[in-house]
């Protein structure tokens, strides 16, 4: 089935090191959202993609959405440590509204 | 805050128990979609319904099932609880029925332990 991999795990960074992170699949997304939860919380959107090669940033966040629709990219710049919390890729299960599947996650730790 | 609420914040039960989870979405939100996060599992898309009826199913179990009101809100039911079934569960809402453009907003969740 459709499965959502992504990369590192885990990250421990320095406070204003950039950095990044990709989720891929072995099948074709036509929607990219990239989401972040702080603990104790529900997931918040960041960024959405909707398009091959689409690049979209949002404050310090940039996201790609990959030419072969099969992947996605998020970069955080000067990462400060209210970055830290786990950052999820999620795409339409079947490319279908609605039912989003998740990535396992992207846990980030930024030491100050 | 993304206006969706959920209640309880956390609920501790028994094995073989039966427990309700409420949620209200998001003022104008027709959708609500509930999520299993576990630490094995991931974040795990269970049911939606859109304005009342059944719009979409996951990999939702036979012992649960959920409903949608009239004013909106919605209720997932566990029961014949397992240690399995301990979990985050989110509800998340949406304005439209899901189209892809549709962004979903979470709510806190409810953290359940069944002991």
């Amino acid at each position: 089935g459709q499965q959502l991999n992504q990369s590192p795990q885990s990250m421990f960074i320095q406070e204003g090191e950039d950095v990044s992170m990709n989720c891929t699949s072995s099948s074709i997304f036509n929607t990219w959202l990239w989401y972040k939860q702080d603990p104790g919380e529900g997931p918040v959107l960041l960024i959405a993609l909707y398009k091959a090669g689409e690049l979209t940033s949002n404050g310090r966040l940039t996201a790609q959405f990959g030419i072969t629709r099969k992947d996605s990219f998020l970069n955080i710049s000067a990462s400060i440590p209210s970055d830290v919390g786990i950052y999820f890729c999620a795409g339409p299960l079947n490319n279908q509204g609605g039912k989003l599947i998740f990535g396992q996650g992207t846990e980030l730790s930024v030491k100050p | 805050d993304s206006g969706v609420t959920q209640t309880p914040k956390h609920l501790i039960t028994a094995t073989g128990q039966r427990v309700t989870l409420r949620c209200s979405p998001r003022s104008g939100d027709l959708s609500v979609y509930w999520y299993q996060q576990s630490l094995d599992q991931g974040l795990q898309f269970l049911i939606q319904y859109y304005n009342g009826e059944e719009r979409a199913k996951g990999n939702i179990l036979e012992r649960f099932s959920a409903q949608q009101f009239p004013d909106l809100h919605s209720e997932l039911n566990l029961s014949s609880l397992e240690l399995g079934d301990s979990a985050l569960y989110f509800c998340a809402s949406s304005v439209g029925g899901g189209v892809l453009t549709d962004t979903q907003y979470f709510g806190p969740g409810t953290r359940l332990t069944v002991l």
